[in-house]
């Protein structure tokens, strides 16, 4: 069975600072895929990063990085600087290449406040 | 690219009612998902297609709820008849099993009232 957990419910974190959200989760897949979904109050859902249980170097795309720690089952979201427009409900996503096809499993989502 | 396109974006029926939510995929991906998203159970998996053919749909709440694919790039999903426990917003995504991370792309998503 495949599993994602996120512990924190919601985070207020002062513009400009770094934030982290915590992702973990299970799985019996020996190789497997992690993402990261923004969801702002529009509604809409937005990839924002990929990390593969194989790849042998932290993901990064702009501002958000994914600090992989595959001994630990964590998939932790890191965004620098962070901006007003970073305040969104944040979702961490995995699928297990071999059990579950094209099938992604979602956690249940941080939602992230900026503050002025 | 258009994206993934949704139609309604809203809908607000009756109970009993029958509706009709429709999906565009992404021109090329071959896999299609519908997901249910409320405050109370977040974001579930409905049913998905995988070139067409259903996959698992372990996440359709009941006999109440079908959904099909009648062409690669099309899919709907019925609710007959509708509840009010029904109100929620209605996802559809595409992905391709080409792309390395089958990253799966969203659409805007239909917002279901039943009253």
């Amino acid at each position: 069975a495949q599993k994602i957990t996120q512990t924190q419910p919601g985070m207020f974190v002062q513009e400009k600072e770094a934030v982290t959200l915590d992702c973990t989760y299970d799985t019996s897949d020996p190789s497997y895929g992690l993402f990261w979904y923004k969801q702002p109050s529009s509604g809409e859902m937005i990839f924002l990063i990929y990390q593969g249980s194989y790849d042998q170097q932290n993901a990064t795309e702009g501002r958000y990085s994914l600090n992989f720690q595959k001994a630990r089952k964590s998939a932790n979201l890191v965004i620098s600087a962070s901006q007003l427009g970073d305040s969104a409900m944040y979702f961490c996503a995995m699928r297990g290449w071999y059990s579950s096809a094209s099938k992604i499993i979602f956690g249940s989502g941080t939602r992230l406040s900026i503050r002025p | 690219d258009a994206g993934v396109i949704q139609s309604p974006r809203h809908e607000v029926t009756e109970m009993g009612q029958e509706v009709t939510l429709r999906c565009k995929l992404i021109s090329g991906h071959n896999s299609l998902f519908w997901y249910r998203q409320t405050m109370m159970r977040g974001l579930e998996l409905l049913i998905y297609f995988n070139n067409n053919v259903p996959i698992d749909d372990s996440g359709m709440p009941e006999d109440r709820f079908s959904a099909k694919m009648p062409n690669a790039s099309f899919s709907t999903l019925k609710i007959q008849p509708s509840e009010p426990r029904d109100s929620a917003v209605y996802f559809c995504a595409s992905s391709s099993s080409r792309d390395s991370n089958n990253e799966q792309f969203f659409g805007p998503g239909t917002r279901l009232t039943v009253l």
